[in-house]
């Protein structure tokens, strides 16, 4: 069946630590990965994407890697900030238009 | 403009009453869509409009009715509803429905039934 999984539900760091969160996929049609961070009342936010063809992506203070060999992906968070903690979720994109989403992660920074 | 704008941000409803939720983008995006998340878990997919046609429902009842009256709005009518609806209503867009550029989220209208 389909399913997109985040390893931990909940990831405790320091603040100025690096965070990792990580996420399984099992579908292999998709092409097209998305993390998202969601904070309270809110929806989700784009934080990266990442098509097959690469393996690695850049943005600001974060990075996405995908290896597509064991069908998993990792959201690096550089010096992770207070306003870092969020829940994020991993998400793969279907071609129908669908989105299905990890469990997600809760990201808490400690002071 | 970079948004998808949702309203109301609340709404409290009883099981009678009908109410509509709104969404609204201005990107250009073709492809529209409605989730539905409950506390602690990821969003999950109710409708899909692509060019202004409803092109997927996920098995939705027929208590929610969505609607997409010009490429820029998308609306979920709703009616007789249980308690159990009560749920974050996202709606989202994107550039297409085939490529998910720019697949972008609204905040959500909180929606509670009593």
């Amino acid at each position: 069946g389909e399913s997109v999984g985040l390893h931990l539900p909940t990831l405790s760091v320091q603040e100025g630590d690096n965070s990792i969160i990580n996420c399984a996929y099992s579908n292999s049609a998709s092409d097209y990965f998305i993390w998202y961070k969601q904070e309270s009342g809110k929806g989700p936010q784009f934080i990266i994407d990442i098509r097959s063809n690469m393996d690695k992506r850049q943005g600001q203070r974060v990075t996405v890697l995908l290896n597509k060999t064991v069908k998993h992906l990792s959201l690096q968070i550089a010096a992770t900030q207070p306003g870092d903690s969020a829940v994020y979720f991993c998400a793969e994109y279907l071609n129908t238009g669908k989105l299905i989403f990890g469990q997600g992660t809760t990201l808490q920074v400690k002071p | 403009d970079t948004e998808v704008t949702q309203t109301p941000k609340h709404l409290v409803m009883g099981m009678t009453n009908k109410k509509s939720l709104k969404c609204e983008q201005h990107m250009g995006h073709r492809a529209m869509y409605w989730y539905k998340q409950k506390a602690k878990k990821p969003p999950e997919l109710m409708f899909v409009y692509s060019y202004e046609k409803l092109s997927i429902n996920e098995s939705v009842p027929s208590r929610f009715s969505p609607e997409c009256p010009n490429s820029s709005l998308l609306n979920l009518h709703l009616h007789a509803l249980q308690p159990e609806d009560s749920a974050l209503y996202l709606c989202a867009s994107s550039q297409a429905r085939t490529s998910g550029d720019g697949y972008t989220f609204g905040s959500g209208t909180r929606l509670t039934v009593v």
